[in-house]
């Protein structure tokens, strides 16, 4: 069946350093979700990507849409404290009832 | 605005006790709902969603069932909890065909 990898599973950075993670799948998505879990709390989307190539912005987070439709790019810029989470790409199943979750990575930032 | 619900926050069960939570969302019709389990804060396990009332399709035999008895409320239960079923119980809502799906704040389940 469809499934998701994240890499890398984990991060531990500097406050202020630049992040960067991925999410594959071996078959396409036409669309690509990310969302960010805080500690003790359930997901909150953070991007949504519609279209292959598509780039899209949300403060200081960038987001990418793979030319291969297999693939997904999170980047972070000038990581600060409440950075800190786990991070899930999505992606919807053919019916779109059900979305299928990577299985995260998790952020952590040292001040 | 769309509002999703979960209660208890927290919840401590002996092993062999019945399991009732609840996820109800306002400010919307004829949602998509999701129950999911996640374990030690990492990996979301989809374990049931529901298209309509009444209809409920599950994910992962185990040792738990779910049913929708209005159109915005989703309940997990079990007859008889197992040590396994110990986690953080995510209950998420979505516009019908649409992918976004929306979580709730959870339940966290500590079975002992």
């Amino acid at each position: 069946g469809q499934q998701l990898n994240q890499s890398p599973q984990s991060m531990f950075i500097q406050e202020g350093e630049d992040v960067s993670m991925n999410c594959t799948s071996s078959s396409i998505f036409n669309t690509w979700l990310w969302y960010k879990q805080d500690p003790g709390e359930g997901p909150v989307l953070l991007i949504a990507l519609y279209k292959a190539g598509e780039l899209t912005s949300n403060g200081r987070l960038t987001a990418q849409f793979g030319i291969t439709r297999k693939d997904s790019f999170l980047n972070i810029s000038a990581s600060i404290p409440s950075d800190v989470g786990i991070y899930f790409c999505a992606g919807p199943v053919t019916s779109y009832d059900k979305v299928i979750f990577g299985p995260g990575t998790s952020l952590s930032v040292i001040p | 605005s769309q509002t999703i619900h979960q209660w208890p926050a927290t919840l401590v069960q002996p092993v062999g006790s019945p399991l009732s939570l609840e996820c109800t969302v306002e400010g919307t019709s004829n949602p998509n709902l999701y129950w999911y389990r996640q374990a030690a804060g990492r990996g979301l396990q989809l374990l049931f969603y529901s298209v309509g009332i009444g209809q409920i399709s599950s994910e992962v035999p185990q040792n738990l069932s779910a049913s929708r008895p209005q159109d915005r409320q989703f309940i997990l239960s079990s007859k008889k909890l197992l040590l396994s079923d110990s986690g953080f119980y995510l209950c998420a809502w979505a516009y019908r065909g649409g992918e976004t799906q929306y979580f709730g704040p959870g339940t966290r389940l500590l079975v002992l």
